[in-house]
Protein backbone atom coordinates (compact mmCIF):
# COMPACT_ATOMS: atom_id res chain seq x y z
CA UNK A 1 0.00 0.00 0.00
CA UNK A 2 1.19 3.71 -0.82
CA UNK A 3 1.17 5.93 2.15
CA UNK A 4 0.63 9.40 1.36
CA UNK A 5 2.21 12.02 3.78
CA UNK A 6 1.73 15.86 4.04
CA UNK A 7 3.21 18.72 5.35
CA UNK A 8 2.76 20.99 7.22
CA UNK A 9 -0.25 19.79 9.46
CA UNK A 10 -1.32 22.88 9.76
CA UNK A 11 -0.55 26.19 7.47
CA UNK A 12 -0.78 29.66 8.67
CA UNK A 13 -1.36 31.92 6.29
CA UNK A 14 -2.70 36.15 5.77
CA UNK A 15 -4.98 36.37 3.07
CA UNK A 16 -3.80 38.07 0.19
CA UNK A 17 -0.16 35.79 0.56
CA UNK A 18 0.95 32.58 -1.29
CA UNK A 19 0.30 29.14 0.26
CA UNK A 20 2.18 26.11 -0.44
CA UNK A 21 1.20 22.64 0.42
CA UNK A 22 3.69 19.26 0.27
CA UNK A 23 2.75 16.10 -0.19
CA UNK A 24 5.12 12.99 -0.30
CA UNK A 25 4.18 9.41 -1.37
CA UNK A 26 6.33 6.42 -0.09
CA UNK A 27 6.79 5.18 -3.42
CA UNK A 28 6.62 6.51 -6.93
CA UNK A 29 3.07 7.08 -8.42
CA UNK A 30 4.21 9.08 -11.39
CA UNK A 31 1.95 11.64 -12.32
CA UNK A 32 -0.95 10.19 -10.45
CA UNK A 33 -1.78 12.42 -8.36
CA UNK A 34 -4.96 14.70 -7.00
CA UNK A 35 -5.85 17.21 -4.69
CA UNK A 36 -9.16 17.82 -2.82
CA UNK A 37 -10.66 21.07 -1.00
CA UNK A 38 -12.29 20.23 2.15
CA UNK A 39 -14.82 23.07 3.98
CA UNK A 40 -16.36 22.33 7.45
CA UNK A 41 -19.56 20.32 6.57
CA UNK A 42 -19.12 20.01 3.20
CA UNK A 43 -17.73 17.30 0.84
CA UNK A 44 -14.09 17.26 -0.79
CA UNK A 45 -14.02 18.98 -4.14
CA UNK A 46 -11.74 17.85 -6.55
CA UNK A 47 -8.92 20.63 -7.70
CA UNK A 48 -6.28 19.01 -9.48
CA UNK A 49 -5.41 15.34 -10.90
CA UNK A 50 -2.78 14.61 -13.02
CA UNK A 51 -0.38 16.14 -10.37
CA UNK A 52 -0.81 19.74 -12.07
CA UNK A 53 -4.08 20.01 -14.24
CA UNK A 54 -7.07 22.04 -12.51
CA UNK A 55 -10.69 20.24 -12.65
CA UNK A 56 -13.05 22.13 -14.44
CA UNK A 57 -14.06 25.24 -12.70
CA UNK A 58 -11.05 25.63 -10.18
CA UNK A 59 -9.61 29.14 -10.39
CA UNK A 60 -5.55 29.88 -11.65
CA UNK A 61 -4.59 30.53 -8.39
CA UNK A 62 -4.74 26.73 -7.81
CA UNK A 63 -1.60 24.90 -9.01
CA UNK A 64 -0.21 21.51 -8.67
CA UNK A 65 3.56 20.30 -9.32
CA UNK A 66 5.41 17.42 -8.86
CA UNK A 67 6.04 14.04 -10.06
CA UNK A 68 7.41 10.94 -8.36
CA UNK A 69 7.20 11.05 -5.01
CA UNK A 70 6.77 14.97 -4.26
CA UNK A 71 3.88 16.79 -4.95
CA UNK A 72 3.26 20.26 -4.40
CA UNK A 73 0.12 22.02 -3.99
CA UNK A 74 0.45 25.98 -4.19
CA UNK A 75 -2.24 28.97 -3.75
CA UNK A 76 -0.61 31.69 -5.47
CA UNK A 77 -2.90 34.75 -3.26
CA UNK A 78 -5.80 33.24 -0.76
CA UNK A 79 -8.64 34.32 -0.83
CA UNK A 80 -11.08 34.27 2.17
CA UNK A 81 -13.21 30.98 0.69
CA UNK A 82 -9.54 28.92 0.53
CA UNK A 83 -9.23 28.21 3.93
CA UNK A 84 -10.17 25.08 3.94
CA UNK A 85 -8.31 21.60 4.25
CA UNK A 86 -6.45 19.58 1.44
CA UNK A 87 -5.73 16.47 0.82
CA UNK A 88 -3.77 14.55 -1.61
CA UNK A 89 -4.64 11.05 -3.40
CA UNK A 90 -2.87 8.84 -5.06
CA UNK A 91 -4.10 6.58 -8.21
CA UNK A 92 -1.24 5.37 -9.38
CA UNK A 93 -1.15 1.80 -7.67
CA UNK A 94 -4.64 0.88 -6.34
CA UNK A 95 -6.60 -0.60 -4.70
CA UNK A 96 -5.92 0.71 -1.91
CA UNK A 97 -6.62 4.29 -3.39
CA UNK A 98 -5.03 6.35 -0.21
CA UNK A 99 -5.32 9.66 0.53
CA UNK A 100 -2.99 12.10 2.74
CA UNK A 101 -4.04 13.16 5.88
CA UNK A 102 -4.44 16.56 5.19
CA UNK A 103 -3.11 20.18 5.38
CA UNK A 104 -4.95 22.82 7.45
CA UNK A 105 -4.53 26.66 5.86
CA UNK A 106 -6.69 28.86 8.38
CA UNK A 107 -6.02 32.55 8.96
CA UNK A 108 -3.11 33.87 10.72
CA UNK B 1 -25.95 18.93 -13.22
CA UNK B 2 -24.36 16.36 -11.75
CA UNK B 3 -26.10 15.12 -8.42
CA UNK B 4 -25.47 12.43 -5.89
CA UNK B 5 -27.58 11.86 -2.93
CA UNK B 6 -27.13 9.60 -0.56
CA UNK B 7 -28.84 7.77 2.11
CA UNK B 8 -29.70 5.15 4.70
CA UNK B 9 -27.13 6.77 7.45
CA UNK B 10 -28.04 6.54 11.50
CA UNK B 11 -27.47 4.28 14.80
CA UNK B 12 -26.90 1.02 15.24
CA UNK B 13 -25.74 -1.22 17.78
CA UNK B 14 -22.26 -2.99 16.90
CA UNK B 15 -22.61 -5.80 15.01
CA UNK B 16 -25.60 -4.87 13.74
CA UNK B 17 -26.29 -4.15 9.50
CA UNK B 18 -27.12 -1.17 7.25
CA UNK B 19 -27.89 -0.53 3.52
CA UNK B 20 -26.24 2.67 2.30
CA UNK B 21 -27.66 4.71 -1.18
CA UNK B 22 -26.56 6.89 -3.73
CA UNK B 23 -29.11 8.18 -5.74
CA UNK B 24 -27.33 10.00 -9.30
CA UNK B 25 -28.64 12.17 -11.31
CA UNK B 26 -27.75 14.73 -14.18
CA UNK B 27 -25.09 12.29 -15.94
CA UNK B 28 -25.44 8.38 -17.87
CA UNK B 29 -24.74 6.59 -14.43
CA UNK B 30 -23.96 3.31 -16.29
CA UNK B 31 -21.10 4.66 -18.53
CA UNK B 32 -19.22 5.79 -14.95
CA UNK B 33 -17.58 3.63 -12.10
CA UNK B 34 -18.20 4.69 -8.36
CA UNK B 35 -16.31 4.72 -5.38
CA UNK B 36 -17.41 4.80 -1.33
CA UNK B 37 -15.26 6.95 1.03
CA UNK B 38 -15.59 7.60 4.45
CA UNK B 39 -14.48 10.04 7.07
CA UNK B 40 -14.51 9.38 10.89
CA UNK B 41 -15.38 12.49 12.81
CA UNK B 42 -12.60 14.63 13.10
CA UNK B 43 -10.29 12.56 10.70
CA UNK B 44 -9.08 12.16 7.50
CA UNK B 45 -10.73 10.84 3.98
CA UNK B 46 -10.59 6.89 3.72
CA UNK B 47 -10.99 4.74 1.02
CA UNK B 48 -14.40 2.02 1.31
CA UNK B 49 -15.10 0.12 -1.75
CA UNK B 50 -14.87 0.69 -6.04
CA UNK B 51 -17.26 -0.80 -8.64
CA UNK B 52 -16.74 -0.47 -12.39
CA UNK B 53 -19.33 0.73 -14.40
CA UNK B 54 -20.74 -3.18 -15.32
CA UNK B 55 -20.27 -4.17 -11.95
CA UNK B 56 -17.40 -6.52 -13.49
CA UNK B 57 -14.60 -5.67 -11.42
CA UNK B 58 -14.92 -4.68 -7.30
CA UNK B 59 -12.49 -3.47 -4.65
CA UNK B 60 -12.35 -3.09 -1.05
CA UNK B 61 -10.52 -1.76 1.44
CA UNK B 62 -8.67 -4.57 3.68
CA UNK B 63 -10.80 -2.88 6.52
CA UNK B 64 -14.12 -3.47 5.49
CA UNK B 65 -13.71 -6.88 3.61
CA UNK B 66 -15.78 -9.34 3.92
CA UNK B 67 -18.31 -7.18 5.81
CA UNK B 68 -19.60 -4.31 3.16
CA UNK B 69 -20.59 -5.22 -0.26
CA UNK B 70 -20.80 -2.41 -2.86
CA UNK B 71 -23.58 -2.96 -6.00
CA UNK B 72 -25.26 -0.75 -7.83
CA UNK B 73 -28.59 -0.81 -9.99
CA UNK B 74 -27.89 1.10 -13.19
CA UNK B 75 -31.44 0.99 -14.33
CA UNK B 76 -31.81 2.99 -10.92
CA UNK B 77 -28.94 4.80 -11.14
CA UNK B 78 -28.28 3.81 -7.83
CA UNK B 79 -25.01 2.57 -6.35
CA UNK B 80 -24.99 0.55 -2.60
CA UNK B 81 -23.52 0.17 0.19
CA UNK B 82 -24.44 -2.96 2.61
CA UNK B 83 -22.91 -2.52 5.86
CA UNK B 84 -22.69 -6.08 8.14
CA UNK B 85 -20.84 -6.75 11.00
CA UNK B 86 -20.73 -2.79 12.03
CA UNK B 87 -17.93 -1.49 14.25
CA UNK B 88 -17.62 1.02 16.21
CA UNK B 89 -14.51 2.44 14.20
CA UNK B 90 -16.59 2.51 10.96
CA UNK B 91 -18.25 5.45 12.35
CA UNK B 92 -18.09 7.96 10.04
CA UNK B 93 -19.51 9.85 6.88
CA UNK B 94 -20.08 8.16 3.62
CA UNK B 95 -19.57 9.43 0.72
CA UNK B 96 -20.26 8.25 -2.72
CA UNK B 97 -18.11 9.48 -5.08
CA UNK B 98 -18.18 9.64 -8.77
CA UNK B 99 -14.89 9.05 -11.52
CA UNK B 100 -14.55 11.91 -13.25
CA UNK B 101 -13.44 10.39 -16.65
CA UNK B 102 -16.05 7.37 -17.93
CA UNK B 103 -13.02 5.27 -19.29
CA UNK B 104 -10.59 5.32 -16.78
CA UNK B 105 -9.67 6.31 -13.04
CA UNK B 106 -7.84 10.00 -12.18
CA UNK B 107 -9.76 11.15 -9.81
CA UNK B 108 -13.01 11.30 -8.25
CA UNK B 109 -14.76 14.70 -9.79
CA UNK B 110 -17.87 14.48 -8.03
CA UNK B 111 -19.08 13.90 -4.66
CA UNK B 112 -22.54 13.77 -2.79
CA UNK B 113 -23.22 15.15 0.54
CA UNK B 114 -22.89 12.38 2.57
CA UNK B 115 -24.71 10.29 5.31
CA UNK B 116 -23.58 9.90 8.83
CA UNK B 117 -23.04 6.28 10.25
CA UNK B 118 -23.11 5.98 13.68
CA UNK B 119 -21.68 2.67 15.43
CA UNK B 120 -22.69 2.53 19.13
CA UNK B 121 -24.58 0.74 21.89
Amino acid sequence: EIVMTQSPATLSVSPGERATLSCRASQSVSSNLAWYQQKPGQAPRLLIYGASTRATGIPARFSGSGSGTEFTLTISSLQSEDFAVYYCQQYNNWPPLTFGPGTKVDIK
Amino acid sequence: EVQLVESGGGLVQPGGSLRLSCAASGFTFSSYSMNWVRQAPGKGLEWVSYISSSSSTIYYADSVKGRFTISRDNAKNSLYLQMNSLRDEDTAVYYCARDRKWDYYDSSGYWGQGTLVTVSS
